[in-house]
């Protein structure tokens, strides 16, 4: 069974740091690009990173550029994003998902981990 | 980047009437490289239909994806009481992917 299970968010200054996790299990991490897409609360869905198999291409929304950094251990199959210089306009669920199927499409998503930024 | 217009933002319809869903493109959408999702409060976003068309596995036969170049259309042939909900529709075909604000469904 394909799994997806993402940690480490909670609520941090304007300005702060987070780095978020994403644990994958039930399929061949190595083998596939992942997405981290947020939403905020009562909001439509955003793409925010994606990152290739072999960390070889990375992108990033324009949103976040230069202040988030997304990365990836295979051998623990884990994703990663790393959250710096918060703004409350970061406040969202974060998702990681992974197209199996079909590239570009997600198929498999987690449940979220929720970032509240806020004094 | 491409934007993703969708319309309406919200459709009040009855179970087991039809729905249409569009889903506008600013530009082309490269070889239909376009998705829809359905979203249910508190939930992850699941994949409906992906390349425009194409069913996701489990997905039953009452949701149909057509279009293709800028228009797009996600199509419930007869409501039922589970399909109430938001749909996403978003485009893989250049970078960045992005999605549509959503139409929210609701029932009558």
């Amino acid at each position: 069974e394909v799994q997806l299970v993402e940690s480490g968010g909670g609520l941090v200054q304007p300005g702060g740091s987070l780095r978020l996790s994403c644990a994958a299990s039930g399929f061949t991490f190595s083998t596939y690009s992942m997405n981290w897409v947020r939403q905020a609360p009562g909001k439509g869905l955003e793409w925010v990173s994606y990152i290739s198999s072999s960390s070889s291409t990375i992108y990033y929304a324009d949103s976040v550029k230069g202040r988030f950094t997304i990365s990836r251990d295979n051998a623990k199959n884990s994703l990663y994003l790393q959250m710096n210089s918060l703004r409350a306009e970061d406040t969202a669920v974060y998702y990681c998902a992974v197209a199996l199927m079909v590239p570009g499409a997600n198929d498999y998503w987690g449940q979220g981990t929720l970032v509240t930024v806020s004094s | 980047e491409i934007v993703l217009t969708q319309s309406p933002a919200t459709l009040s319809l009855s179970p087991g009437e039809r729905a249409t869903l569009s889903c506008g493109a600013s530009q082309s959408v490269s070889a239909s490289y376009l998705a829809w999702y359905q979203q249910k409060p508190g939930l992850a976003p699941r994949l409906l239909i992906y390349d425009a068309a194409s069913r996701a596995t489990g997905i039953p036969d009452r949701f149909s994806g057509s279009g293709s170049g800028t228009d797009f259309i996600l199509t419930i042939s007869r409501l039922e009481p589970e399909d109430f909900a938001v749909y996403y529709c978003q485009q893989y075909g250049s970078s960045p992917q992005t999605f549509g604000q959503g139409t929210k469904l609701e029932i009558k």
